[in-house]
């Protein structure tokens, strides 16, 4: 199989910074997304890692580690608006198959 | 379109009964997947389609379940003989050519099967 490991819910304070691990099987491996998914909506793109290293997007970055089937997403300057599920996914091999995290219900407290 | 639209939102139907689910992907994208998500958890893979072809449906849980896309442009899942175990949102997604694209996803069609 190749699973996708997250936890399954994080708690911060607004302002803060939170990171969030993933971690997944090197095997067949072509790329790591992140979403983020507000209750009861679509799933919007964050991020994508192909190559090791940070990715940085605003408040929001992104790294990944290759060789050690690890990613993860950093949160700066959290909002109340950042209160979502975050969802790792990985591609592998060819065609656009994602393969989904469980997801981690993030929750930002004043 | 300007976005992912799926069609109904909401599908309410009684176990035994065949449901027909529609997705109306960005216009401009060769590529259309189908996800089943269960309330807590991410979504699943289940089929795609690079324009009409079907490369890949082994995501389907069984052969009750199929997809089509015949002009390459709007796709629909059919689940036939539904049960209760196919409640859970169905998702489509599209993306410009497949691959490592960025999958935009619809809302979603909420299926409750009684």
């Amino acid at each position: 199989g190749q699973n996708i490991d997250q936890p399954t819910e994080m708690t911060a304070t607004e302002g803060a910074i939170v990171q969030i691990n993933c971690t997944y099987q090197t095997s067949g491996f072509n790329g790591l997304f992140w979403y983020q998914q507000h209750a009861g909506e679509a799933p919007t793109f964050l991020s994508y890692n192909v190559l090791d290293g940070l990715e940085e997007k605003g408040r929001f970055s992104s790294f990944l580690s290759r060789s050690k089937g690890y990613s993860y997403l950093l949160l700066k300057e959290l909002q109340m608006k950042d209160s979502a599920s975050y969802l790792c996914a990985a591609f592998y091999n060819q065609g656009g198959k994602l393969i989904f995290g469980q997801g981690t219900e993030l929750s930002v407290k004043p | 379109g300007a976005g992912v639209s799926q069609s109904p939102r909401y599908k309410v139907t009684k176990r035994g009964q065949d449901v027909t689910l529609r997705c109306d992907p960005i216009s401009s994208h060769a590529t259309l997947y189908w996800y089943q998500q269960a309330l807590g958890q991410g979504p699943e893979f289940l089929t795609y389609f690079n324009y009409e072809a079907q490369p890949d449906k082994s995501g389907l849980p069984s052969d009750r379940f199929s997809a089509e896309r015949p002009e390459g442009s709007i796709s629909t899942l059919t689940i036939q003989r539904t049960e209760q175990r196919d409640s859970a949102m169905y998702r489509c997604a599209s993306s410009l050519t497949g691959d490592t694209d960025t999958q935009y996803f619809g809302p979603g069609t909420r299926l409750t099967v009684l």
